[in-house]
């Protein structure tokens, strides 16, 4: 079983609908997560990081996160072709270093 | 600021050639990081540096090795190249050493023919 798992899709949604990314992890310790979204070709960039279990709104974008379940999601409301690109969540699992374990990403198609 | 600065952008090796991929970073960051993303796998760390002076191993660092020389630079060597190394790899930083958002470089594309 891998650490962080994600589905690599593609997940294909159309324009103005909800995206629903999701991602388990198998370390009940990890502490932290966060979402990076990457576009084909370039370095990873984050969107957003969560701690607590719950919600975590920015704009467009709802992190959710559930610790007793292993799970930690990214909703993109309003999709836009812009949003096209892999998401790469991660975890810190909650050593004393940085070090993120990474799932292997899902795609995310959002067609006009 | 550039933020993270990777070098070079491209590069092909035969195998057993080495050379070292060169980070710099010019946000103060405490940390820093290397990664190989390879199709489908994620990105795997390589090795870390907490702090100026200490270097650490991730998950893949067989193959590799590195050096802290300042707290700006992070080089990352293949002493002896081989094919299972071709891939991409991206530097990235952090300003602490725990749980804190990294900045990535831009990516080297390294093929090992």
């Amino acid at each position: 079983q891998k650490e962080v798992e994600q589905n690599s899709g593609p997940l294909s949604v159309p324009e103005g609908a909800i995206a629903s990314l999701n991602c388990t992890y198998s370390d009940r310790g990890s502490q932290s997560f966060f979402w990076y979204r990457q576009y084909s070709g370039k370095s990873p960039e984050l969107i957003m990081f969560i701690y607590s279990n719950g919600d975590k709104e920015d704009g467009r974008f709802t992190a959710q996160l559930n610790k007793a379940s292993q799970y930690v999601s990214l909703l993109i409301r309003d999709s836009q072709p812009s949003d096209s690109a892999t998401y790469l969540c991660a975890v810190n699992k909650g050593s004393n270093t940085g070090k993120l374990i990474f799932g292997q990403g899902t795609t995310l198609q959002v067609k006009p | 600021n550039a933020g993270v600065t990777q070098t070079p952008k491209f590069q092909v090796l035969k195998t057993g050639q080495s050379m070292t991929l060169q980070c710099a970073q010019d946000m103060n960051h405490n940390s820093m990081y290397w990664y190989r993303q390879d199709p489908g796998m994620g990105l795997r760390l390589i090795y870390y540096s907490a702090s100026e002076g200490t270097t650490d191993k991730g998950e893949v660092p067989n193959g590799y090795n590195v050096s802290r020389l300042n707290k700006r630079e992070f080089s990352l060597r293949l002493e002896s190249a081989a094919p299972s190394q071709t891939s991409v790899y991206f530097c990235a930083s952090s300003e602490r050493d725990r749980a804190d958002t990294q900045y990535f470089g831009p990516g080297t594309r390294l093929t090992v023919l």
